[in-house]
Parts: structure tokens; sequence; C-alpha cells
């Protein structure tokens, strides 16, 4: 079965400094990979995914994942944060034949002025 | 090109009660899916519905049933309504068997049972 862990429930980070926001999944099949990002009182929206190819994925607001296979991780960063950026991350797993998305538990990150 | 919307935004029930939570897919998507999103917590999968049948179901009570239209829009129903069950629910819609295999969410409609 699908599951996500997201091993950090909290990070707190300074305005300009970089951030990672860790992910690993277990599947025993090919995935797709997701990261969502909610603002307080708001939908879900997505940051960016991982369906193939180059391991290296760059999304929306500086944001960028890599794939590591081995590793069963797909970590998020950013290289300099905003104070816009504070909001909840989610990572998700999606099994390529199958549409149900498998969420991890969230991180909330905290961008400190 | 409409995104998923939901309907009502906010909602406030009394235990016991019954509620009935409205979606509308994005354009062009033919199966929709929902989400219940406790404070805190991660989104968990309730049920998928695609050609107006309940394709798959996450680990949820009876008391959670659902609707597909003939134009892929859905309904979640909860029945016999408990605290518990205050949250978020969002609704998700997709495209089998073809396109970007993302789901675009709607705003969600926030449930509290009084």
């Amino acid at each position: 079965a699908q599951s996500v862990t997201q091993l950090d429930s909290q990070v707190p980070v300074f305005e300009e400094a970089p951030v990672e926001l860790r992910c690993n999944y277990s599947s025993s099949v090919s995935v797709y990979l997701f990261w969502y990002v909610q603002y307080p009182n708001q939908g879900l929206q997505l940051l960016l995914k991982y369906l193939s190819g180059s391991t290296l994925v760059k999304g929306i607001n500086g944001f960028e994942a890599e794939f590591n296979k081995s590793q069963t991780s797909f970590h998020l960063r950013k290289p300099s944060v905003h104070i816009s950026d504070t909001a909840e991350y989610f990572c998700a797993v999606r099994e390529t034949s199958y549409d149900k998305v498998i969420f991890g538990p969230g991180t909330s990150l905290s961008v400190i002025p | 090109d409409a995104g998923v919307t939901q309907s009502p935004t906010h909602l406030i029930k009394t235990r016991g009660q019954q509620v009935t939570l409205r979606c509308s897919p994005k354009s062009g998507h033919d199966t929709v899916s929902w989400y219940q999103q406790a404070l805190g917590q991660g989104p968990q999968f309730i049920f998928q519905y695609y050609e107006e049948e309940e394709r798959q179901r996450g680990n949820f009570p009876d008391r959670f049933s659902g609707h597909q239209f003939p134009n892929y829009s859905s309904e979640l129903n909860v029945n016999a309504l408990l605290l518990g069950d205050s949250a978020l629910y969002l609704c998700a819609s997709t495209l089998t068997g073809g396109g970007t295999p993302e789901a675009f969410f709607g705003q969600g409609t926030r449930l509290t049972v009084v």
C-alpha cells in the first residue's frame, strides 16, 4: 500500500534563507509525485510534479524538488524564502494506474522576518 | 476555464443531521474524488466517482455516500453527523486515461458540526 511520510511537522526559517522540506514515500509500483501548498482557509494548489524523466523538477514560486528512486524521496527546496511562503505544504503520491492521491501529514513552513 | 468549484463554502450543522456538499469538476475532467481534511492533518481520501459510479473508497463508514451526475458534477452526503465529522471537505477532479495526472482541487467546504 502507498504511504507518504513528511518527517518535519513544523519548519521555521528566516526570510531569505534556504529551506528543504522532506518527503519519503512507499509504493510497490511506479508513481507520480506531487507537492501541494495550502494557504490558510484555502484549497490545495499544485506547486510541482514529477511524472518521469529528469529527476529535478521546477515548480511555481521558485520551488524545486528532486526525485530519488533509490531512497524513495521527493524533497522540496527553495534557495531563498519569502514571508509569503508561509503555508502548509503537502507531499502526495499517486500510483500510475489509479487516480487516488495519497497525502502526507503536511509540513507547516513559517518564515520569520 | 473554470476550475473546480465547491458549494457551499461554509456550513454549520447539528449532530445527527444530514448534509450534502456539491462539486463541479474542472472543465474537461470526468473523475471526481472527495477528501476530508481535519484540522492540522493531511487530506484523507473518502471515495472517487467515475462514470457515475463509485470506483474507489477509502476507510470511511457508510454514513458517507456520494453521487455523480451525467455532467460529471458530484455530491457528497454525510448522514447522522458526528462532532468528529467537522473538517474541510475537498473535491478534486482528474481526467481518467488522458491528460496530465495531477488532481485539481476546489477551495473546499468547511463543515462544522455542533
